[in-house]
């Protein structure tokens, strides 16, 4: 089945240390996006990338680092230098001809403390 | 810049009650707009979507109308059931915004058997 895929669901991790979330997408689409979830808040985008190789910053970069080696995977690191990393964290994908559709992944919850 | 506004939850009410949930938006020129929703632990779904003014989308028995005049894309529902409950979010897509969207803050619904 076609899908977005991130992992871990759940991850803990002690202040001052940086963490990896996973990304991948089969769906064959060219842009994909993060974004960070705060309870009973809306989402905030913290970086996309619309081809490979290349990113651009969100609303909310700061803190935070992506790479785009392949079109399938798109990590995101929380730097020890992001205040408040405890959040949801959800990655998205779209085509970027056609449907504007974003389609999401399951999302990771990171616990930092 | 983009914004969208939703009413704030949660909203709570009884099986086969009717549902409104109003969302307001502010863009320039001719965004699309969507309502996604949020099951508990989990990514967003596309619920329905519209991409110019008076068109309805709808889907599961939920319908919205891109009302270009009061710049409004309210969610209802005839008849609701307690696995509606979740949160829903209203959304743009700006006309020179590439894929970006620009999310409300959510609603959270919770219907009572």
């Amino acid at each position: 089945d076609g899908g977005i895929t991130q992992s871990p669901k759940y991850l803990f991790r002690k202040e001052g240390q940086n963490v990896t979330l996973s990304c991948e997408q089969n769906l064959n689409h060219d842009a994909m996006y993060w974004y960070r979830q705060d309870p009973g808040q809306g989402l905030r985008l913290i970086y996309y990338s619309q081809i490979v190789n290349d990113f651009q910053k969100g609303d909310i970069a700061e803190g935070y680092s992506v790479s785009r080696e392949k079109k399938e995977s798109f990590p995101l690191t929380v730097t020890s230098a992001q205040k408040n990393p405890t959040a949801f964290y959800l990655c998205a994908s779209s085509s970027l001809t056609g449907s504007d559709e974003q389609y999401f992944g399951p999302g990771t919850r990171l616990t930092v403390t | 810049g983009n914004s969208v506004t939703q009413m704030e939850g949660p909203v709570t009410l009884s099986e086969e009650a009717f549902l409104t949930i109003n969302c307001t938006y502010t863009a320039t020129g001719y965004p699309s707009l969507f309502w996604y929703v949020q099951y508990p632990g989990e990514g967003l779904q596309l619920l329905l979507k519209a991409t110019k003014a008076d068109d309805k989308g709808s889907n599961k028995g939920f319908e919205a109308t891109y009302r270009k005049e009061t710049t409004s894309f309210h969610l209802e529902k005839g008849s609701v059931q307690v696995s509606d409950s979740a949160v829903y979010f209203c959304a743009l897509r700006g006309t020179y915004a590439g894929n970006m969207l620009t999310f409300g803050g959510g609603t959270r619904l919770m219907v009572k058997p």
